[in-house]
């Protein structure tokens, strides 16, 4: 057990609606991060918050957005679903920038 | 961009006996951190091992020791003493010291014989 939670475990909805993941880093941590998993396009960082700022994006999409809160835990918020959408989404978490990040159970989001 | 490539798709091994992973990254940088992290059929990702750039000596971590050579650009994973828990899908990963997120290799899926 990393410390990293995230609910739900398994999503499954239609095409065109919005879910919401959330995420809670491990006690102490400041950093999270967020990962998609798929079978085509493998393990791709989307983005990163620290202390409540928003501090690098990656390949995320305009139709996905995050935030982190006062307490440190994040959602991913995910809208007008595509199939493609359908993948394994994974937050993760450090004390900071430059140390190892613990990963969650991960997401199982199935868009269909 | 920082590339990861995992050149070995999938590996096999009898258990007790030891298994090398390939890895090898692209950069410019000569700041950086390397890692291997592991994902079991459960499907998490457990970190495995971590190596930072200026560090010469090679990690280790139990039976699990990587073979570091930065001007090559080589980060191999060697798992001594196989065990049947050790079967999972492992993945390479790259992370720059000023830009704090991983990038991964496609992973080499590691099958434990007994």
């Amino acid at each position: 057990d990393s410390g990293v939670t995230q609910t739900p475990k398994h999503l499954i909805t239609a095409t065109g609606q919005r879910v919401t993941l959330r995420c809670s880093p491990r006690s102490g941590d400041l950093s999270v991060y967020w990962y998609q998993q798929s079978l085509d396009q493998g393990l791709q960082f989307l983005i990163q918050y620290y202390n409540g700022e928003e501090r690098a994006k990656g390949n995320i999409l305009e139709r996905f957005s995050a935030q982190q809160f006062p307490d440190l835990h994040s959602e991913l918020n995910l809208s007008s679903l595509e199939l493609g959408d359908s993948a394994l989404y994974f937050c993760a978490s450090s004390a900071g920038g430059r140390d190892t990040q613990y990963f969650g159970p991960g997401t199982r989001l199935t868009v269909l | 961009a920082q590339t990861v490539t995992q050149s070995q798709p999938e590996m096999s091994v009898q258990e007790a006996e030891t298994v090398t992973l390939s890895c090898t990254y692209d950069t410019s940088e000569s700041n950086y951190y390397l890692f291997w992290y592991k994902q079991p059929p459960s499907r998490q990702m457990i970190l495995v091992i971590r190596q930072e750039a200026y560090k010469q000596q090679n990690a280790t971590e139990n039976r699990f020791s990587v073979n570091f050579q930065k001007a090559a650009k080589s980060f191999s994973l060697k798992i001594s003493d196989s065990q049947l828990g050790d079967t999972a899908m492992y993945f390479c990963a790259f992370m720059n010291h000023n830009d704090y997120k991983l990038s991964f290799g496609a992973g080499t899926t590691v099958t434990v014989r007994a």
